[in-house]
């Protein structure tokens, strides 16, 4: 089932700007991945943090995780064209494998 | 990062046929694979889980008769969309996990589009 809500829902940027969009979930997580998605296509495994991490950095993006507030940011610096995709946070329960998606960020960057 | 194959890419059939959907772990040993389907602008919703060797675990709501899940080797999971209907139009996504191991991520594989007409 779904856990996580994502907002935005939709984001426009221009190239260069940043693009933030932030996840939230309502059980315990063992970790917390963020996926892209192309128009019609498979997803793509962007960054994994873990619970007991609060930030990690992998070139441009950025993620956040505050297991407190439940939630997580993805921020991706100096945007550019082909970073036009839909965002997917997913998190991993504490009790099994299982990937539960968010709905999802759609951006769009502007040339 | 692993590759998963996941074919075919677009299938449309006829109302009442059966669809096969091939989903392959390519360099790596799959010990788990996840189903899920995609509607248009909406997230991922998981409609099984199969483990290698053993009958797969359906969602709450998926019909196991409905989408049959074979995952006869470590390499190898099928999913067949039985007496398809126009409502099983949809994007089906499969993934695969090596759990053997530490937990890592899961590789997705390309989707398949399908249109019963």
């Amino acid at each position: 089932s779904q856990q996580g809500e994502e907002d935005p829902q939709a984001l426009s940027i221009q190239e260069g700007e940043n693009a933030t969009m932030n996840c939230s979930y309502k059980t315990s997580i063992n970790n917390l991945q963020w996926y892209r998605q192309n128009s019609g296509r498979g997803l793509v495994h962007l960054i994994l943090i873990r619970s007991n991490e609060r930030e990690k950095h992998s070139g441009r993006l950025r993620v956040t995780l505050d297991t407190s507030k439940k939630s997580s940011s993805l921020l991706i610096t100096a945007s550019r064209a082909a970073d036009t995709a839909s965002y997917f946070c997913a998190t991993e329960g504490s009790n099994d494998y299982k990937l539960s998606f968010g709905a999802g960020t759609t951006v769009t960057v502007r040339a | 990062g692993a590759v998963v194959s996941q074919h075919p890419s677009w299938v449309i059939c006829k109302s009442g046929t059966s669809v096969k959907i091939e989903c392959r772990s390519l360099d790596f040993q799959a010990t788990t694979m996840f189903w899920y389907r995609q509607f248009p602008k909406q997230s991922l919703m998981l409609m099984a889980t199969s483990n290698e060797g053993s009958k797969a675990t359906y969602e709450q709501g998926v019909e196991k008769d409905k989408f049959l899940i074979n995952h006869a080797s470590l390499t190898l999971s099928t999913l067949t969309v039985t007496s398809a209907h126009p409502e099983d139009s949809s994007f089906y996504i499969c993934s695969a996990r090596d759990l053997g191991g530490d937990r890592t991520e899961a590789f997705f594989g390309q989707g398949t589009r399908l249109t019963v007409v």
